[in-house]
Parts: C-alpha cells; sequence; structure tokens
C-alpha cells in the first residue's frame, strides 16, 4: 500500500494563479518531506522541503504547507508560470529507515499561456 | 555543483539479457540510489548503497543487483532482463546520515523486447 499519495495524476491552471498540488501520507513516522520537480527527459530536481516541526516553509513562488494532524501537505505556486509546467513529486523521509525517501505517484502540471 | 551522470539515456536489449546501468556522481557522497519511475507509480526504490561494497535492498529488489566497488560509482544489474522490467532508471546521490535532498542523474529509458 503506498504511503505516499498524490490523488490528482494532472492538474491545469492559468498563467498568473495559484497552483496548489496536494500530497497526503500514512506513517506517522515521517519527520521530513521534500518536492521534486520533473521536466521530461531529465532527473528529478530538488523544489523545496520542510521539516514536521514547521507547518509552512517559503520559497520565493513556492510555499510547502504541513497539517501533521490530516497528514496532509500542498505545495503552493504563486503566481504560475508556463515554465512551471512538468511533474511534481511529493518525498517523506522516516528516520527509522535511515532517511530513506518515499515517493508519491506525481501530479502533471500544466500551466497555460 | 552536483553531477550525477548516468551512462545511457535510451537502452534497448533483449528478453533474458544481462544488462548493466552505470552512474557516476562527482560530489563525494556517501550515499547512492537506483530507483525506477512508472506512470502513477512515482519514485520506487530498487537498491541504495551506505558506501563502498555496502548495498541494500530497497522496495523492489527482485530481479536486479547492484555493485559498489568505488564511492562514486554504482551499477544496477539486470540478471536477466525481462519485459516488466521496461522503465525509466534513475540514479540519485546525497550526503550519508542526513536529510540533505538527493540529486538525481537524467535517467536511462530501458526497453526491454
Amino acid at each position: 500500500d503506498q504511503q505516499v499519495k498524490q490523488n490528482s495524476p494532472s492538474l491545469s491552471v492559468q498563467e498568473g494563479r495559484i497552483s496548489i498540488l496536494n500530497c497526503d501520507y500514512t506513517n506517522s513516522m515521517f519527520d521530513y518531506f521534500l518536492w521534486y520537480k520533473k521536466y521530461p527527459a531529465e532527473g528529478p530536481t530538488f523544489l523545496i522541503s520542510i521539516s514536521s516541526i514547521k507547518d509552512k516553509n517559503e520559497d520565493g513562488r513556492f510555499t510547502v504547507f504541513l497539517n501533521k494532524s490530516a497528514k496532509h501537505l500542498s505545495l503552493h505556486i504563486v503566481p504560475s508560470q508556463p515554465g512551471d509546467s512538468a511533474v511534481y513529486f511529493c518525498a517523506a523521509s522516516d528516520p527509522n529507515a535511515g532517511n530513506m525517501l518515499t515517493f508519491g505517484g506525481g501530479t502533471r502540471l500544466m500551466v497555460k499561456p | 555543483d552536483v553531477k550525477v551522470t548516468q551512462s545511457s539515456r535510451y537502452l534497448v536489449k533483449r528478453t533474458g539479457e544481462k544488462v548493466f546501468l552505470e552512474c557516476v556522481q562527482d560530489m563525494d557522497h556517501e550515499n547512492m540510489f537506483w530507483y525506477r519511475q512508472d506512470p502513477g507509480l512515482g519514485l520506487r526504490l530498487i537498491y541504495f548503497s551506505y558506501d563502498v561494497k555496502m548495498k541494500e535492498k530497497g522496495d523492489i529488489p527482485e530481479g536486479y543487483s547492484v555493485s559498489r566497488e568505488k564511492k562514486e560509482r554504482f551499477s544496477l544489474i539486470l540478471e536477466s532482463a525481462s519485459t516488466n522490467q521496461t522503465s525509466m532508471y534513475l540514479c540519485a546521490s546525497n550526503r550519508g546520515n542526513s536529510n540533505q535532498p538527493q540529486h538525481f542523474g537524467d535517467g536511462t529509458r530501458l526497453s526491454i523486447l
């Protein structure tokens, strides 16, 4: 059973609007969460992360929110740009498993000009 | 800047062949990882290594083996390739014992005919 789930396989937004990508997890031992972005024919690149002791982390246009009680995190992109069109993966780290990452299935974001 | 290099971008092999996928990183990272990426399933960990000659099974090690003879190089071996091993293979590395983000190569798209 997948411990990290991204329930929306795709998302389409208009340029300039907000993109919200969601991720749910089941393992309460996860203590660190990351978002990766992947363009076709390239490897994933790290975007932003958050520790379980925080509920928000912001980096420019990207903000990650963590709701531990709901076991839910989200990535907000404001304003969205066409260059943000990519597949986004959330990942979670379990300190009891050597900080190995468990990835969600990914969400394809399309930002329309 | 961290560089993770995978030897082939595209590879076509036949069922039953022994296949080698090579990965080299240039940042003296202790940890190296092999994932496969399949639509809707995200990235799934095949094997990882904490140090030279060390290896640990990930979530889906069946049909694969690995070799880490030097710190900078991590090889994935398909002992007898099968069609269900057609996939995108991604190598990654990071510093040992930390939540430092993993750095990925550009991937090898492997087709088994």
